[in-house]
């Protein structure tokens, strides 16, 4: 079946960092590809998303690049603030049948920024 | 108002008690789900809904049930809570195009058995 798999956390970056946080997938066909993000005391928060191979989704800063010959989705940001500190998903909708689509999550990683 | 609305955002309970999570949606979305978070683990499906009509098992749906009350309305119950069923409770709901609008969620419920 379908899974993500993503970098364990939790990470810790200095304000300003790089930010990688890697994602790859298994998946038949051509699944659609998320990040979402969960503040603390928060519900999951779509933050950018990738429909298919090549595509670059982006926003707030963030950046992530449809991979479909190293089946990846990796996380970027050219320097973090500590208002990102948050728990990052990776997920890919992937066909259920019946013409129906599923998200399948990864385990998320953590993500705190520190002044 | 959210669009996805949880209810109760917080709650203990005591173990072999009967509790029900409820959520509601305002976003006309025909599809429904509920997930569990722990540390560690991600989210894992519960249970879903398609329609009124649809119900269907997901993971780990073992000693919890589910009732879809309206086309807006999808509740969650432990018949008899026990401590490992504490965790974070999310809904979520979809329409046919989650291929390419993903999942919207609501805010929680933190459940504690105790």
């Amino acid at each position: 079946g379908d899974s993500v798999t993503q970098m364990e956390g939790p990470v810790t970056l200095s304000e300003e960092a790089f930010l990688t946080i890697n994602c790859t997938y298994t998946a038949t066909g051509y699944p659609s590809l998320f990040w979402y993000v969960q503040y603390p005391g928060e519900g999951l928060q779509l933050l950018l998303k990738a429909t298919k191979a090549d595509d670059k989704g982006s926003n707030k800063g963030f950046e992530a690049t449809y991979r479909k010959e190293t089946t990846s989705f990796h996380l970027e940001k050219g320097s973090v603030q500590v208002s990102d500190s948050a728990v990052y998903f990776c997920a890919l909708s992937g066909y259920s049948g019946a013409g129906s689509y599923q998200l399948t999550f990864g385990k998320g990683t953590k993500l705190s920024v520190i002044p | 108002d959210a669009d996805v609305t949880q209810t109760p955002r917080n709650r203990i309970t005591k173990t072999g008690k009967r509790i029900m999570l409820e959520c509601s949606q305002t976003k006309g979305h025909d599809r429904m789900y509920w997930y569990r978070q722990d540390p560690g683990l991600g989210l894992r499906l519960i249970y879903y809904s398609f329609d009124v009509k649809d119900i269907n098992k997901g993971e780990i749906s073992d000693g919890y049930s589910v009732s879809r009350q309206a086309q807006a309305k999808f509740s969650l119950s432990l018949e008899s809570a026990i401590p490992n069923q504490t965790a974070l409770y999310f809904c979520a709901t979809s329409d046919g195009q989650a291929a390419n609008y993903g999942y919207t969620f609501g805010s929680g419920t933190r459940l504690t058995v105790v």
